[in-house]
């Protein structure tokens, strides 16, 4: 059962405007939360993160909100360009795994119409 | 700056047959993961290391082999390939601070067995 889930396969935005991507996660030992976006043929790339004792994180055009009584975190893209065009991924990690893995969603592929 | 490196990019493999796959990093990073990636299936840990000489089991590690012989390097074997090994490949590496510093991915390996 996968316990970081991103339930929208896909989402379509117009240029200029607000993305929200969506993750939700199960295991309540998840404290730290980051986003990761890719390209075609490219490797994912870090973005933002959030520790569970903050319940946002900005940095520059990109947010990211934690509820943690909801398990659920978002990303907000504003303004959307087309550059950003892309997949998404979410990834959860806990404390206690001493390799300092991350659980990833399914991913997210954004498109953002000029 | 070569960050991460993969090789071979792309490979066809006949069911049955063996190949490595090769990741190198030249960040001195101490952790290193091998991921699969699949269509809404996000990134699934394979193995991984936490340092020169030590591996261990991810999420899917069956029919999958590694070793971590020198620090900078973690190979992936597939010792008889099967169709269900289809998959995009991606190593990554991450040091042993803080975690909001994330994995550092490579490009990804795009593997089909036929």
């Amino acid at each position: 059962d996968q316990q970081v889930k991103q339930n929208s396969p896909s989402l379509s935005v117009q240029e200029g405007r607000i993305s929200i991507l969506n993750c939700d996660y199960t295991n309540s030992m998840f404290d730290y939360f980051l986003w990761y976006k890719k390209y075609p043929a490219e490797g994912p790339t870090f973005l933002i993160s959030i520790s569970s004792i903050k319940d946002k994180n900005e940095d520059g055009r990109f947010t990211v909100f934690l509820n943690k009584s909801a398990k659920h975190l978002s990303l907000h893209i504003v303004p959307s360009q087309p550059g950003d065009s892309a997949v998404y991924f979410c990834a959860a990690s806990d404390p206690y795994n001493a390799g300092n893995m991350l659980t990833f969603g399914g991913g997210t592929r954004l498109m953002v119409k000029p | 700056n070569a960050g991460v490196t993969q090789t071979p990019k792309f490979r066809v493999l006949k069911t049955g047959q063996s190949m490595t796959l090769l990741c190198a990093q030249d960040m001195n990073h101490e952790y290193m993961y091998w991921y699969r990636q699949d269509p809404g299936m996000g990134l699934r840990l394979i193995h991984y290391s936490v340092g020169e000489g030590t591996t261990a089991k991810g999420e899917v590690p069956d029919g999958y082999n590694v070793s971590r012989l020198k620090k900078q390097n973690f190979l992936l074997g597939l010792e008889s390939a099967a169709p269900s090994q289809t998959s995009v490949y991606f190593c990554a590496s991450s040091s042993t601070g803080p975690r909001n510093y994330g994995y550092t991915f490579g490009s990804g390996t795009r593997l089909t067995v036929v």
